[in-house]
């Protein structure tokens, strides 16, 4: 475990379903962030909250709604995806003032059928 | 943000040193260099960060010139488990530092 934490780990869902994932992070940071990975591609930024406020959206469709209710937390809520949203979600977290880097969950494998 | 350019791929057998290097022709006086890990359906992890000369860990060392518009991480007698994509980035020191990943270098590691 890197203190960021994941959930589910893997999730298959319908175009039609409503899901939400989960992230948790336990090191005290007051900086997450939301990436998605799809296969053969860099890592794409889509979220950040600093402080559990909204500071960047990568241009990222409605269809996908963060919401950060505290410094620990984050969420994804998904719904009507499309296939081409089947990717590796990871959250990561990190001390916005400290110069050592982003802590890493392990991440979401999604499927949209 | 300074863009990075690293190859694409590397092969090695274990045992041996593996040297990667990364360009940043952009790289401004306030930025740092940062390395990450990462292995097949799991998050980047930190290697090492450095903004010049020579940083050491017990992971890796980073070599970085004068100049700052190049720099290589050593990774000392790799094994099969050290096969993975590492990322080179250039970070701001001071406000938000959002990471942004390029398309990293895929190390494989042969018996």
């Amino acid at each position: 475990e890197t203190g960021v934490t994941q959930t589910p780990r893997h999730l298959v869902m319908g175009m039609t379903n409503k899901k939400s994932l989960k992230c948790e992070q336990h090191l005290g940071h007051n900086a997450m962030y939301w990436y998605k990975q799809s296969a053969k591609k860099p890592l794409e930024l889509m979220f950040v909250y600093s402080l559990e406020e909204r500071v960047e959206n990568n241009s990222v469709p409605s269809r996908f709604s963060p919401e950060c209710p505290n410094s620990s937390h984050l969420f994804l809520h998904l719904h009507t995806l499309q296939p081409e949203d089947s990717a590796l979600y990871l959250c990561a977290s990190s001390q916005e003032e400290s110069s050592y880097g982003y802590t890493f969950g392990s991440g979401t494998r999604l499927t949209v059928v | 943000l300074a863009k990075t350019t690293q190859p694409i791929s590397m092969d090695s057998y274990e045992g041996q040193e593996v040297n990667i290097t990364c360009s940043h022709n952009n790289i401004a006086t306030n930025d740092y260099i940062t390395w990450y890990q990462q292995f097949p359906s799991q998050g980047p992890r930190f290697i090492i960060q450095g903004y010049k000369t020579k940083v050491t860990n017990e992971v890796a060392s980073l070599f970085i010139p004068a100049d700052r518009k190049s720099s290589t991480l050593s990774l000392p007698r790799v094994s099969l488990s050290d096969t993975a994509v590492y990322y080179c980035l250039v970070v701001k020191d001071t406000g938000r530092r959002a990471l942004t990943f390029g398309s990293g270098t895929r190390l494989q590691v042969q018996p």
